[in-house]
């Protein structure tokens, strides 16, 4: 268990639709990122959250957004769903505090979404 | 633009021998990599990093090795075990910037008993 909970697991839906994933980060970690993996791709980065405010954007689609609670937990929800959305999607937690882990991201399970 | 390249998509080795895993970047202001190991339906784990200032790091089996001039890192994994087969990620950061990591498309591993 690697601190960072996930939920769902698992998610089917219809295009068009709308969900929302949740996370979980790693007691005592402030900063939580957002990642897809798509079938024969790296992990994407799609946006991050520090305490709160967005720190940094990278290739996330209109039709997604995340925020991050007062109590540290993300959702990232996902709108107007389409086939190509289908991917595993992986929330990651960082302390960002000096130290030998201060640039590791730990990870989630991951949540995966098929979109039929 | 792939910033972090992982050109071998699969390596397989005997039990015993040695794994080298490459990966080249090109964003010069990347100055902390690592990598991470994947087994089907988890999430990433970190395994090994390496700060800019150094060319080498080891942890038990698992030696990192930094090349800047070249913009190639490789792990290498001796001996390498059934066990450590799995999908390789490397990644990097650009740290003055932020903590997001730049991840590549991953090697598969197979380590043949």
């Amino acid at each position: 268990d690697s601190g960072v909970t996930q939920t769902p697991k698992h998610l089917i839906t219809a295009t068009g639709q709308r969900v929302t994933l949740r996370c979980s980060p790693r007691s005592g970690d402030l900063s939580v990122y957002w990642y897809q993996q798509s079938l024969d791709q790296g992990l994407q980065f799609l946006i991050q959250y520090y305490n709160g405010e967005e720190r940094a954007k990278g290739n996330i689609l209109e039709r997604f957004s995340a925020q991050q609670f007062p109590d540290l937990h993300s959702e990232l929800n996902l709108s107007s769903l389409e086939l190509g959305d289908s991917a595993l999607y992986f929330c990651a937690s960082s302390s960002t505090l000096p130290g030998p882990r201060a640039n590791v991201l730990t990870f989630g399970a991951g949540s995966r979404l098929t979109v039929l | 633009d792939q910033q972090v390249k992982q050109n071998s998509p699969s390596l397989s080795v005997q039990e015993g021998r040695i794994s080298i895993l490459n990966c080249d970047y090109t964003n010069s202001m990347f100055d902390y990599f690592l990598w991470y190991k994947k087994y089907p339906a988890e999430g990433p784990t970190f395994l090994i990093s390496i700060s800019s200032i150094k060319d080498k790091n080891e942890d038990g089996r698992f030696t990192v090795f930094l090349n800047k001039s070249a913009k190639h890192l490789s792990l290498h994994i001796v001996p390498s075990q059934p066990g450590d087969s799995a999908v390789y990620f490397c990644a990097a950061s650009d740290t003055g910037a932020n903590s997001k990591l730049t991840f590549g498309k991953g090697i598969t591993l197979s380590v043949r008993p």
